[in-house]
């Protein structure tokens, strides 16, 4: 079956302006995460839909948001974006990560790579 | 809060040579913990988990609660191994669940 697929690959913004990741996921997952990878902080954990219900949130400002539409498919948008939005933006999919050991599997996309100039 | 530590940035072994990749965490529930792969220009993948107790590739995990480590071993190292390896942490807040990753180890097998 068809992978975990972010759009797009690559994006290059300026300052201030807005930006719109989208992501797909496996068929049938209905969680959705959000990471931010960069090489000083590693990966960071943005946040986390389940069934379009934002259930989990990292430690990033509120310029970052997300939602997830009602076929799991979501998107994340950065506002207002700065130089240090500069990142890979990886989405992974569960099936359902309720606790159940073998649903919280977590299966990455190729990541968009966002440069902020 | 969760923690995951993975002390070194660079692993350089030679190939036939036994690996460990280190990994100590921090948390205060009962911890799933995983292994992560990420091969030059490939997505993340998932390496093995602490539940299955499986060898995945060669690779093996064992969780040891008391030192609160899950390092990561390999009797004979590959060329094919070089990547960069992450181990993460599910914690279950707020009704979701999130991976928190340790900084990687980038492993080098040279011949």
């Amino acid at each position: 079956k068809a992978g975990v697929t972010q759009t797009p690959r690559y994006l290059i913004k300026t300052r201030g302006q807005q930006v719109t990741l989208s992501c797909s996921p496996i068929s049938g997952h209905r969680s959705v995460s959000w990471y931010q990878q960069t090489p000083g902080q590693g990966l960071q954990f943005l946040f986390e839909y389940f069934s379009e219900t934002q259930r989990n949130k990292g430690n990033f400002p509120g310029r970052f948001s997300g939602r997830q539409f009602s076929n799991s498919r979501s998107e994340m948008n950065v506002s207002t974006l700065e130089l240090g939005d500069s990142a890979l933006y990886l989405c992974a999919s569960s099936l359902s990560g309720t606790g159940g050991t073998m649903n919280t599997e977590a299966f990455f996309g190729q990541g968009t790579r966002l440069t902020v100039v | 809060a969760q923690r995951v530590t993975q002390p070194e940035k660079l692993l350089s072994v030679f190939k036939g040579a036994p690996v460990e990749l280190k990994c100590n965490y921090s948390y205060s529930g009962s911890p799933e913990l995983f292994w992560y792969v990420q091969y030059s220009r490939q997505r993340l993948q998932l390496l093995l988990r602490h539940i299955s107790r499986e060898s995945i590739k060669g690779f093996t995990a064992d969780l040891n609660k008391g030192e609160t480590s899950f390092h990561l071993k390999k009797p004979f190292a590959q060329e094919e191994d070089s990547a960069m390896y992450y181990c993460a942490l599910t914690s279950f807040t707020g009704g979701g669940n999130k991976l928190t990753f340790g900084t990687g180890t980038q492993l080098k097998v040279e011949l």
